[in-house]
């Protein structure tokens, strides 16, 4: 499966985060999604395909990823805002079959 | 651009008691239609994908239906594991896009 670290992370405000994902065995694309509260459904941030971005939804610049050689992915976020606090969900899936995401269990970043 | 509407929001139920979740699309030529179950702090589980109007997909006590502007979630006499937020979705360009879930409460 999709496996996320860490699980949950406290952050103050202007501080710089970083977030990891190890994809599914077989995936070579990695997504990350923003989910303020349950009650709102994922919002895409954006998708990496060989070690490039490959689509990016509203989120600004200070919102930047990787993916590595491996297919894992980092996503990281510098001068924190009171709002980034969320559930980041990474999912992964196989280029050309967009069907198969498979989520990680999401970081859980709180911003103080 | 593709937009995804689910209601209720919330929805609570005896054990037992059978209801659907509703979920609205408007897409510019739809690819598929994804249903997830998510409990809190966790991410979406994979439930259902259904292609084309008509089609139908059943596990345990659900079961997913599509037509050509709607999806609806079918719980039969639920039990309380059932409880979770229920979440749709459709294939956009990279992207998932996501409807607000409904968050369904089976009481005992």
């Amino acid at each position: 499966g999709v496996t996320q670290s860490p699980t949950h992370l406290i952050k103050t405000r202007g501080q710089q985060v970083t977030l990891r994902c190890s994809s599914q065995s077989g995936h070579n694309t990695v997504s990350w999604y923003h989910q303020q509260a349950l009650g709102q459904g994922p919002q895409f941030i954006f998708q990496y395909y060989r070690e490039e971005e490959n689509g990016r939804g509203n989120f600004p610049p200070r919102f930047s990823g990787l993916q590595f050689p491996n297919d894992s992915s980092e996503l990281n976020v510098n001068a924190l805002e009171l709002d980034d606090s969320a559930l980041y969900l990474c999912a992964s899936s196989r280029q050309g079959q967009p069907y198969g995401y498979t989520f990680g269990s999401g970081t859980r970043l709180t911003v103080v | 651009e593709d937009q995804v509407t689910q209601s209720p929001e919330a929805l609570r139920l005896q054990e037992g008691e059978s209801s659907s979740l509703n979920c609205s699309y408007t897409v510019s030529g739809l690819r598929g239609l994804f249903w997830y179950r998510q409990d809190p702090g966790k991410g979406p589980e994979f439930l259902f994908t259904l292609y084309s109007a008509g089609e139908e997909k059943e596990k345990e006590r659900l079961k997913a239906t599509l037509t050509k502007k709607e999806s609806f979630l079918h719980i039969t006499a639920p039990k309380p594991e059932d409880s979770a937020t229920y979440l749709c979705a459709v294939p956009g360009a990279q992207k998932l896009v996501f409807g607000q879930g409904t968050r369904l409460t089976i009481n005992p």
